[in-house]
């Protein structure tokens, strides 16, 4: 069971929006440590894709965005095109048991 | 441009440890944290540990009696050794390159499959 709480799945259709939610606690996302979010294609290593709660990497389209509020985060994605399906993950720091990176479960896009 | 390369063996049996080193190229290995994150056919995403440039190490609690990493810097590698695998240690054993605890995992190797079985 991850420290961090993801829907195992979500699905949009070309053009439209979904988010992706990612639940923590007071000791990871509510102490205010950054969350960060990476996406994997198929067969391939994950490539981070949100950095810092809200911020792209170079490269990253602006059809992705992060925001983050209490011990909470979410992963915005706009204008939903056939190659964003793939796997998100969100990850952030706990500061329990002398603290560590922890990831969610990870969620399961499908472009319909 | 930062390149991470995993190497090992892919088949380890039971019991044994576990021994995998991660090769990095187009920086400095004199910086950063250095981590191993695993992830089991079909599953999510574990991170296994790190260590810090200085030396320093943090490791998954649910696996810090069985792992160590190491940081060679003359050799711009830095290593995982995990003991006493069963089963459940069968995965894709990423190496990467992550900071201080409020930044990300920037730069990921392509990945290593290692089996556990007799």
């Amino acid at each position: 069971q991850s420290v961090l709480t993801q829907p195992p799945s979500v699905s949009g259709a070309p053009g439209q929006r979904v988010t992706i939610s990612c639940t923590g606690s007071s000791s990871n996302i509510g102490a205010d440590y950054n969350v960060h979010w990476y996406q994997q294609l198929p067969g391939t290593a994950p490539k981070l894709l949100i950095y810092g709660n809200n911020n792209r990497p170079s490269g990253v389209p602006d059809r992705f965005s992060g925001s983050k509020s209490g011990t909470s985060a979410s992963l915005a994605i706009t204008g939903l095109q056939a190659e964003d399906e793939a796997d998100y993950y969100c990850q952030s720091f706990d500061n329990s048991l002398s603290g560590s990176r922890v990831f969610g479960g990870g969620t399961k896009l499908t472009v319909l | 441009q930062v390149q991470l390369q995993e190497s090992g063996p892919g088949l380890v049996q039971p019991s044994e440890t576990l021994s995998l080193t991660c090769t990095v190229s187009g920086g400095s290995i004199s910086s950063h944290y250095w981590d191993w994150i695993r992830q089991p056919p079909g599953k999510g995403l574990e991170w296994i540990g790190y260590v810090h440039y200085s030396g320093s190490t943090n490791y998954n609690p649910s696996l810090k009696s069985r792992v160590t990493i190491s940081l060679d810097t003359s050799k711009t590698q830095f290593s995982l050794r995990l003991s006493s695998v069963t089963a459940a240690d069968t995965a894709l054993y990423y190496c990467a390159r992550g900071g201080d605890y409020g930044m990300p995992i920037d730069y990921w190797g392509q990945g290593t499959l290692v089996t556990v079985s007799s």
